[in-house]
């Protein structure tokens, strides 16, 4: 069974880069069925798509998040990763990593559990 | 931008029938998909391509998307139906999440 876990610092300080890990088991990410997404939500609040990747390499992201966001895969440790530069407290969230199907029709159908992150001084 | 657009709460007696409401511009012609996130926990799949459902999730729980107006109809409401639900579609390029609809199970 496909199972995804996040992984990184819970606290970064203002200004900084956020770095995020999300680790797959249970299948590999060098498929050309799926995308690999990120999707946070601040504390009390909703879900916002920050961004997904293909095995490729071929990535789309939020536009409102995209001068500072880049997702990243690498293959041979079958893990995914995200960097968010110049981090505010706008930021704080927790942030989830997720599996997405190929086309506009397919949803994220398997997320993992999620690390929240703060960012603070 | 897309802007999908639901009700901050919806309330339901246990037994009867919940519709949370997703509009947007022109959704009918858009697949539609609906999460369940209970408190402390990561969003689930309930529906998706606007009426199927995933394995595992009762049948008590359907979609339907017409017009501006997408529907989650969660019939004979239980108590552990209580949750947040978003519903999420895919326009030029990009992933939409509406803001979240409040479940509460009197």
């Amino acid at each position: 069974q496909l199972q995804l876990q996040e992984s990184g610092p819970r606290l970064v300080k203002p200004s900084e880069t956020l770095s995020l890990t999300c680790s797959v088991s249970g299948g590999s990410i060098n498929t050309m069925a799926y995308f690999w997404g990120w999707i946070r939500q601040p504390p009390g609040k909703g879900l916002e798509w920050i961004g997904n990747i293909y095995q490729s390499g071929i990535t789309n992201y939020n536009p409102s998040l995209k001068s500072r966001v880049t997702i990243s895969a690498d293959t041979s440790r079958n893990e995914f990763s995200l960097k968010l530069t110049s981090v505010t407290a706008a930021d704080t969230a927790m942030y989830y990593c997720a599996r997405r199907g190929l086309t506009g029709y397919d949803p994220f159908d398997i997320w993992g559990q999620g690390t929240m992150v703060t960012v603070s001084s | 931008s897309y802007v999908l657009t639901q009700p901050p709460s919806v309330s339901v007696a246990p037994g009867q029938t919940a519709r949370i409401t997703c509009g947007g511009n022109n959704i009918g012609s858009k697949t539609v998909h609906w999460y369940q996130q209970k408190p402390g926990q990561a969003p689930v799949l309930v529906v998706y391509g606007n009426s199927d459902r995933p394995s595992g999730i009762p049948e008590r729980f359907s979609g339907s998307d017409s017009g501006n107006t997408a529907t989650l109809t969660i019939s004979r409401v239980e108590a552990g139906d209580e949750a947040d639900y978003y519903c999420q579609v895919w326009d030029s390029g990009s992933d939409r999440f509406g803001g979240g609809t409040k479940l509460t199970v009197l």
